[in-house]
C-alpha cells in the first residue's frame, strides 16, 4: 500500500511562518499535491509539484525532493483564517491519489 | 463553491434503509470520484469514473454502489450499511486522469448508520 505522513498539528502565531512535512513512499509517483480542508468544508486545492524544486503561490508555498520522498507546504504570513487541515496527496504509478491523514493547523492571535 | 454540489449534505439512515447519493458537477470534466473521509483518517478513494466508465473500485464492499449515467452526474446507492460506514462521503471531479489534474471536491455527504 501506499504510505503518507504528516503531523497531525501545529500551532503557530498570528503573523509567522509553519511548514508542514509530509513524506511519501509510493508505488511510483506521478506528483504531489496539497490541499486545504476547512472544518466542514470540501477540500480546496492548493498546489502541484511534479519537478524537484519549489513552487511559490503569494504567501503559500510548495517545495519536493522526489529522491527523497519528501515534501512541505510553506505558509507564509499567517493569518487566522489559515486555521485549517492541510492534506498531502501523491499521485502513484497508476495515477490513483493518496491522501495523508491531514495537517490541523492553528493560528493563535 | 467550487462547481461540485453534493446532496443531501447531511444523511442518517438506518442499517435496513436504502439511500442514495447525489453528487453534481458543473466543470464540464470527464472524471469523477467518490471519497471516504473518516474522523482522523486518510482520504479513501472508493471509486473512479472517466467518461462515465468505472476505471477503479478500491475494494469497496458491495453495500455501496455507484452509477454515473453521464459526466456530470455521480450517484452512490446505498443498502445495508453498517455502524462502521459512517464518515463524510466526498464527490470529486477533475478534467481527466491525468497527473496534472487537479480534483475540485464537493462540500460532502455527512452520513450516520443508525
Amino acid at each position: 500500500g501506499q504510505n503518507i505522513d504528516q503531523p497531525t498539528e501545529m500551532t503557530a502565531t498570528e503573523g509567522a511562518i509553519v511548514q508542514i512535512n509530509c513524506t511519501y513512499q509510493t508505488s511510483g509517483f506521478n506528483g504531489l499535491f496539497w490541499y486545504q480542508q476547512h472544518a466542514g468544508e470540501a477540500p480546496t486545492f492548493l498546489s502541484y509539484n511534479v519537478l524537484d524544486g519549489l513552487e511559490e503561490k503569494g504567501r503559500f508555498s510548495s517545495f519536493l525532493s522526489r529522491s527523497k520522498g519528501y515534501s512541505y507546504l510553506l505558509l507564509k504570513e499567517l493569518q487566522m483564517k489559515d486555521s485549517a487541515s492541510y492534506l498531502c496527496a501523491v499521485r502513484d504509478e497508476d495515477y490513483k491519489l493518496s491522501f495523508g491523514a491531514g495537517t490541523t493547523v492553528t493560528v493563535r492571535a | 463553491e467550487t462547481g461540485v454540489t453534493q446532496t443531501p449534505r447531511h444523511l442518517v439512515m438506518g442499517m435496513t434503509n436504502k439511500k442514495s447519493l447525489k453528487c453534481e458537477q458543473h466543470l464540464g470534466h470527464n472524471a469523477m470520484y467518490w471519497y471516504k473521509q473518516s474522523a482522523k483518517k486518510p482520504l479513501e478513494l472508493m471509486f473512479v469514473y472517466n467518461f462515465k466508465e468505472q476505471t477503479e473500485n478500491n475494494s469497496v464492499p458491495s453495500r455501496f454502489s455507484p452509477e454515473c449515467p453521464n459526466s456530470s452526474h455521480l450517484f452512490l446507492h446505498l443498502h445495508t450499511l453498517q455502524p462502521e460506514d459512517s464518515a463524510l462521503y466526498l464527490c470529486a471531479s477533475s478534467q481527466g486522469l491525468a497527473e496534472s489534474y487537479e480534483q475540485y471536491f464537493g462540500p460532502g455527504t455527512r452520513l450516520t448508520v443508525t
